[in-house]
């Protein structure tokens, strides 16, 4: 089993809906990342966080440390949002782990 | 415009072949990371780099020979590569070393062995 798990494995939406993604861990962590990587490859970083919330334009991201679980939502989602979200925790011994990653398609 | 460049962005070679992987970060961050990943596959850790030093090889086969000649250019040296060898490689950077700053991701080189 994954330290990090994503859900859904894939989501498809229509333009304009709200959309969450989840992320759940099973140690304790110093921080979480969301990224988002498009159909080319290239990846970027949306948020690093270890406490509450952050917000960045539509995107926002939360998290509950007692409950081990962070969301990804992105409002009045747009076919531009189409990528791949991915979930990374920071715990103990100085590693990365990376969840399998929540395929998005937003359809106009 | 990441910040990172990776060069190239496709490469297909022999399983004879010697080629390299190239990296390049001008954000002044301390750390530089290569990451593999394959077809329905987390993000695997294969090299960490902080100011020139390496810090952590994550058991990756000596067919695969880093290379950090300065704090902004990464090198993935390739040889003898395998057909399951082939997959995204991403280099990454970060301000501080060990994930407490965000990653700066490249492109990618996306690597085929034939």
């Amino acid at each position: 089993k994954n330290e990090v798990e994503q859900s859904p494995q894939n989501l498809t939406a229509q333009e304009g809906e709200f959309i969450t993604i989840n992320c759940s861990y099973s140690v304790g962590i110093s921080a979480l990342h969301w990224l988002q990587q498009h159909p080319g490859g290239g990846i970027v970083s949306l948020f690093m966080l270890s406490s509450g919330k952050k917000k960045h334009g539509r995107l926002i991201a939360t998290i509950n440390i007692q409950e081990k679980h962070s969301s990804l939502h992105i409002t009045a989602s747009h076919p531009r949002d189409s990528a791949v979200y991915i979930c990374a925790v920071k715990a103990a011994g100085n590693k990365l782990t990376f969840g399998g990653g929540t395929r998005v398609l937003v359809k106009p | 415009e990441t910040g990172v460049t990776q060069t190239p962005r496709h490469l297909v070679m022999g399983m004879t072949n010697k080629k390299s992987l190239k990296c390049e970060q001008h954000l002044g961050h301390n750390a530089m990371y290569w990451y593999k990943q394959s077809a329905k596959k987390p993000l695997e850790l294969m090299f960490v780099y902080s100011l020139e030093e390496r810090v952590e090889n994550n058991s990756v086969p000596s067919r695969f020979s880093p290379e950090c000649p300065n704090s902004s250019h990464l090198f993935l040296h390739l040889h003898t590569l395998q057909p399951e060898d082939s997959a995204l490689y991403l280099c990454a950077s970060s301000q501080v070393l060990f994930y407490n700053s965000p990653l700066h991701f490249g492109n990618g080189t996306r690597l085929t062995v034939t």
